[in-house]
């Protein structure tokens, strides 16, 4: 069955470094999204991807933030100058938009640890 | 503003129990619901969603949601709790459309599942 898939699992990095987080969504899925979970907190929404641009943000989705489908499989989060408060759990999702069901499927997550 | 709320943060049930976690949405359209959920260390994997039409709607492992547009309220249950059953359980909205929309999360819930 088709999965998303995220690496690293775990980064570790120093406040202020820059970090680049990455996904592969599912094949023939034309929608990618990046969440991100702080640790007892609510899964949030940060940014929607679609047709080679942003479709939509979050207001924490700042200056710091920037996504990039840069091949026809990879899609990447990076972070510019990490923050302690930026240690969470990212999501990557895909999804084929309404036509293809409605559903985002997940990545396992990648936990970013800040220093 | 569309927001999404699960009430219990922690339940604990007894295997072989039944089980209803409650979600209640606010949204000004016809919402998109779906519960997912997540095991310890996993992804969010989809359990149901409701899109239109029947408003009881089965999902896998034996889960089902009831869609109760008087109430705002996209309730989940299952009639016999087993121990793999344990893990956080979230409700969202999703504010779907031609650009893929997001996802709206709640608190989560987690279930705890005694022998």
């Amino acid at each position: 069955e088709p999965e998303v898939t995220q690496t690293p699992s775990h980064q570790v990095t120093q406040m202020g470094q820059e970090v680049i987080l990455r996904c592969v969504p599912i094949s023939n899925h034309l929608y990618f999204y990046w969440y991100r979970q702080i640790l007892g907190q609510k899964v949030e929404f940060l940014v929607s991807f679609y047709n080679n641009e942003i479709s939509e943000k979050s207001e924490i989705f700042d200056d710091q933030f920037s996504v990039e489908r840069p091949d026809g499989s990879n899609f990447t989060l990076k972070i510019r100058s990490t923050k302690l408060e930026d240690s969470a759990m990212y999501f990557c999702a895909s999804s084929g938009g309404l036509a293809g069901g409605g559903e985002q499927f997940f990545g396992p997550g990648t936990r970013l640890t800040v220093l | 503003a569309q927001s999404v709320t699960q009430p219990d943060i922690h339940i604990t049930v007894s295997e072989g129990a039944s089980l209803e976690l409650r979600c209640n949405y606010s949204y000004g359209a016809t919402p998109y619901l779906f519960w997912y959920v997540q095991s310890p260390g996993q992804g969010l994997q989809l359990l149901l969603k409701y899109f239109s039409g029947d408003t009881l709607v089965q999902g896998i492992k034996g889960f089902e949601a009831e869609f109760k547009r008087s109430q705002s309220s996209f309730n989940l249950r299952k009639p016999s709790v087993h121990w793999s059953d344990a893990a956080e359980y979230f409700c969202a909205v999703g504010a779907l459309g031609n650009q893929g929309g997001k996802l709206i999360f709640g608190q989560g819930t987690e279930l705890s599942v005694k022998p």
